[in-house]
């Protein structure tokens, strides 16, 4: 069975500085990878996913995400953050296209002014 | 193209009760995950339905079940609800040309008392 840890719970970040979430898996077999964000009382938004080709990969907002298969791991980075980004993100994985996703615990974005 | 719709958003219940959640997919969907998100954690997977079948399912007891219609929609039932039901449920619908990308709707905020 795959698993995914998220090594940072909280990140505090100064606006306009650089931001890494760090993502580790655990699988056997071949895998993609996904990130989420989710704002306060709301549900779960793709920023960008991981299927094959280019390790490093671009998605919304200004993020992106580099895909390490010796490392197992997906970071995800933003060179310079906004208020706006304030929010959790999530890392999952999942074995096969559609199949069920399976999420780290999730890590707190707070951007200060 | 509407995305995932999830009614209601909001519910609030007493332990024993039953409770029927309900999403609609995403336009061109046919598969449609539920996800249970408590205070705190990352979401975990309940079960899937893809075209009205039940196609995988997570470590939760019976008394979780779910239903898929013939137009993709989906309802998630709790029976005898306990305190510890309390969460965050998510829908996602899948499917289509990018099938292993999974949406997510505003989910359903449950309250058990």
């Amino acid at each position: 069975a795959q698993s995914v840890t998220q090594l940072d719970s909280q990140v505090p970040v100064f606006e306009e500085a650089p931001v890494e979430l760090r993502c580790n898996y655990s699988s056997s077999v071949s895998v993609y990878l996904f990130w989420y964000v989710q704002y306060p009382n709301q549900g779960l938004q793709l920023l960008l996913k991981y299927l094959s080709g280019s390790t490093l990969v671009k998605g919304i907002n200004g993020f992106e995400a580099e895909f390490n298969k010796s490392q197992t791991s997906f970071h995800l980075r933003k060179p310079s953050v906004h208020i706006s980004d304030t929010a959790e993100y999530f890392c999952a994985v999942t074995l096969a296209a559609g199949n069920k996703l399976t999420f780290g615990g999730g890590t707190r974005v707070l951007v200060k002014p | 193209e509407t995305g995932v719709t999830q009614s209601p958003t909001h519910l609030i219940k007493t332990r024993g009760q039953q409770v029927t959640l309900r999403c609609s997919s995403q336009s061109g969907h046919n598969t449609v995950s539920w996800y249970q998100q408590a205070l705190g954690q990352g979401p975990q997977f309940i079960f899937q339905y893809y075209r009205e079948e039940e196609n995988g399912r997570g470590n939760f007891p019976p008394r979780f079940s779910g239903l898929q219609f013939p137009n993709y929609s989906s309802e998630l039932n709790v029976n005898a609800l306990e305190l510890d039901d309390s969460a965050l449920y998510l829908c996602a619908s899948s499917g289509g040309g990018g099938g292993e990308t999974q949406y997510f709707g505003p989910g359903t905020r449950l309250l058990v008392l």
